[in-house]
């Protein structure tokens, strides 16, 4: 089955800067790549997701990139804020299929 | 609001005990999930169900049985608790006919096995 890595665990950013993190996977047949925010003691949510048809996408201050050859995919998160504060999860499946997740990274934006 | 609603939201029990944790959604979506969350592990699938003659293991299904009682209802038991069965777990729900396979979590069950 589908295996995805994330990096870090845990990032530290100052208030302003930009955060990146990055998550591989295992099966090439996989064209469907989320992003889930976990806020502290709530439930995790939806924030950007691309297809594999689709090399870069944006949404306002976060963007997902993906490269097929190398079966990777980043999560870019621009001027962060103290409310980018969370553990963010990235996921792989093929579509129609059950989301693998990543083990998750914690954000911590401090002012 | 459509949602997926879990109970019980938080449950202690003891090693040996069967328990259910239930799950209902008013979204009108046909496929259901139940993950379990660890510190540190992320988001594992313990089953899930296409619909409602639909069940199939996950990554973790051992010591996890689980009922689709009707496309609204996915209920997950355990039916002799452990305690390495302590974890935060999540039911989800998605809709076939969207184009993204975007997840609706619940707010979670947190169970503790003593």
């Amino acid at each position: 089955g589908e295996n995805v890595e994330q990096h870090p665990s845990t990032l530290s950013v100052q208030e302003g800067d930009s955060a990146v993190i990055k998550c591989t996977y295992s099966d090439s047949a996989s064209n469907y790549f989320p992003w889930y925010k976990q806020e502290l003691g709530k439930r995790p949510q939806l924030i950007i997701d691309i297809r594999s048809n689709v090399g870069e996408k944006k949404d306002q201050r976060i963007a997902v990139t993906l490269n097929k050859t190398a079966k990777h995919f980043s999560l870019h998160i621009t001027e962060t804020q103290p409310e980018d504060s969370a553990v963010y999860f990235c996921a792989a499946s093929l579509s129609g299929y059950a989301l693998n997740f990543g083990k998750g990274t914690s954000l911590l934006v401090t002012p | 609001d459509a949602d997926v609603t879990q109970t019980p939201r938080n449950r202690i029990t003891k090693t040996g005990k069967r328990i259910m944790l239930e799950c209902s959604q008013t979204k009108g979506h046909d496929r259901m999930y139940w993950y379990r969350q660890d510190p540190g592990l992320g988001l594992r699938l313990i089953y899930y169900s296409f619909d409602v003659k639909d069940i199939n293991k996950g990554e973790i299904s051992d010591g996890y049985s689980v009922s689709r009682q009707a496309q609204a209802k996915f209920s997950l038991s355990l039916e002799s608790a452990i305690p390495n069965q302590t974890a935060l777990y999540f039911c989800a729900t998605s809709d076939r006919f969207r184009e993204t396979g975007e997840l609706f979590f619940g707010e979670g069950s947190r169970l503790t096995v003593l």
